[in-house]
């Protein structure tokens, strides 16, 4: 089993509405989780970051998390063409070890 | 501030040539890492340094080697290269640990014939 998994995609959304990404993960004693944004070609950049169960809202972005259930997602509400890329779900596995899922590649249609 | 910085950007090597990936970043971060990228795998861990003068083995090690110049530069070495190390390579650093944000260079992106 991969220690995050991300819905496989891809998705498409139209412009202005809401794109929803799912992470789930093994570790149960994961405690920091994190969303990447990779544009085509480009290096990944932090969007969110999330520690504790719950909502987390920056802009039009909103990270929930649910470590009971070990799951962790990411709304994009009123989705732009420049939000277009692929979002990358990663989970310390430790001090310095990041976990990756594969990711899931957004597509808003104009 | 050109943050993290990885040379070169595109290589093409020879099954069994070596190579040296560079790396430096102006953070002032503690932690570097070296990741690849394969379709479909997302982002792998080969190796990291948690601090000036140490490095440890990440999820993928093998064929790899690593040195921590300074608290700046930490390169990547291939051996003998392989065709499966066929790859997109970035390094990142934190400023202390991945509970702390992580910066990515620009990507190597290499292909062993």
């Amino acid at each position: 089993q991969k220690e995050v998994e991300q819905n496989s995609g891809p998705l498409s959304v139209p412009e202005g509405a809401i794109a929803s990404l799912n992470c789930t993960y093994s570790d149960r004693g994961s405690q920091s989780f994190f969303w990447y944004r990779q544009y085509s070609g480009k290096s990944p950049e932090l969007i969110m970051s999330i520690y504790s169960n719950g909502d987390k809202e920056d802009g039009r972005f909103t990270a929930q998390l649910n470590k009971a259930s070990q799951y962790v997602s990411l709304l994009i509400r009123d989705s732009q063409p420049s939000d277009s890329a692929t979002y990358l779900c990663a989970v310390n596995a430790g001090d310095y070890k990041l976990s990756f899922g594969a990711g899931t590649t957004v597509t808003v249609r104009a | 501030n050109a943050g993290v910085t990885q040379t070169p950007k595109f290589q093409v090597l020879k099954t069994g040539q070596s190579m040296t990936l560079q790396c430096a970043q102006d953070m002032n971060h503690n932690s570097m890492y070296w990741y690849r990228q394969d379709p479909g795998m997302g982002l792998r861990l080969i190796y990291y340094s948690a601090s000036e003068g140490t490095t440890d083995k990440g999820e993928v090690p093998n064929g790899y080697n690593v040195s921590r110049l300074n608290k700046r530069e930490f390169s990547l070495r291939l051996e003998s290269a392989a065709p499966s190390q066929t790859s997109v390579y970035f390094c990142a650093s934190s400023r202390q640990g991945m509970n702390t944000e992580a910066f990515f260079g620009q990507g190597t992106r290499l292909t062993v014939v």
